[in-house]
């Protein structure tokens, strides 16, 4: 079965430390990208950082790094000295092809709502 | 550019009551699709679509149907509301030519079933 799994449904992180988000996922397809979202509580989807599954390196934008380990199906996030407007929910997403149709479809987990603290 | 346009931004329903939550994009994005948020689950897919005319199931389609007659509309329509679908429905679109372009989100719509 195809599945994002994200078990941490709260984390604290303190201000300017780093934290780690988990994700994991399921899938039989060799060929998918893996998503991070950030959704404020003003309710926006923010689009984080992208990693292929045939990507070599671990992707990384800014303060946001993706630990990405193919052989355990994780896709973890990192980031780096937190800053108070990180406080948001963060859902992991996959993007898997979808043979009938020839296109592709989006799954996503359940998210971990994070509170950094001053 | 406005990006992914959805309304309404707010719907309350009575149960059995039929609606339909309107999406539109101005990117000339071939994918779309729709998802329902509710606390605890995440994001859930309802429908998408690879372009128009095309559409497919996602992991919660019932109670729930679409259309795709044009690349910039993308309907979602509730035949008969129930308490059940009360939830956040975003709809969101992306360029489906290359793999790594990340969902583009409307604003959602907050649906109340009563």
């Amino acid at each position: 079965a195809q599945k994002i799994t994200q078990t941490q449904p709260g984390m604290f992180v303190q201000e300017k430390e780093a934290v780690t988000l988990d994700c994991t996922y399921d899938t039989s397809d060799p060929s998918y990208g893996l998503f991070w979202y950030k959704q404020p509580s003003s309710g926006e989807m923010i689009f984080l950082i992208y990693q292929g599954s045939y990507d070599q390196q671990n992707a990384t934008e800014g303060r946001y790094s993706l630990n990405f380990q193919k052989a355990r199906k994780s896709a973890n996030l990192v980031i780096s000295a937190s800053q108070l407007g990180d406080s948001a929910m963060y859902f992991c997403a996959m993007r898997l092809t979808r043979a009938s149709t020839g296109g592709f479809k989006t799954i996503f987990g359940a998210g971990t709502r994070l509170f950094v603290k001053a | 550019n406005a990006g992914v346009t959805q309304t309404p931004k707010f719907q309350v329903l009575k149960t059995g009551q039929s609606m339909t939550l309107q999406c539109a994009q101005d990117m000339n994005h071939e994918y779309m699709s729709w998802y329902r948020q509710d606390p605890g689950m995440g994001l859930r897919l309802i429908h998408y679509s690879v372009g128009a005319g095309i559409t497919d199931q996602g992991e919660v389609p019932n109670g729930y149907n679409v259309s795709r007659s044009t690349t910039e509309d993308f309907p979602l329509r509730l035949l008969s509301a129930a308490p059940s679908q009360t939830s956040v429905y975003f709809c969101a679109s992306s360029n489906a030519g290359t793999r790594r372009t990340p969902l583009h989100f409307g604003n959602g719509t907050r649906l109340t079933v009563t």
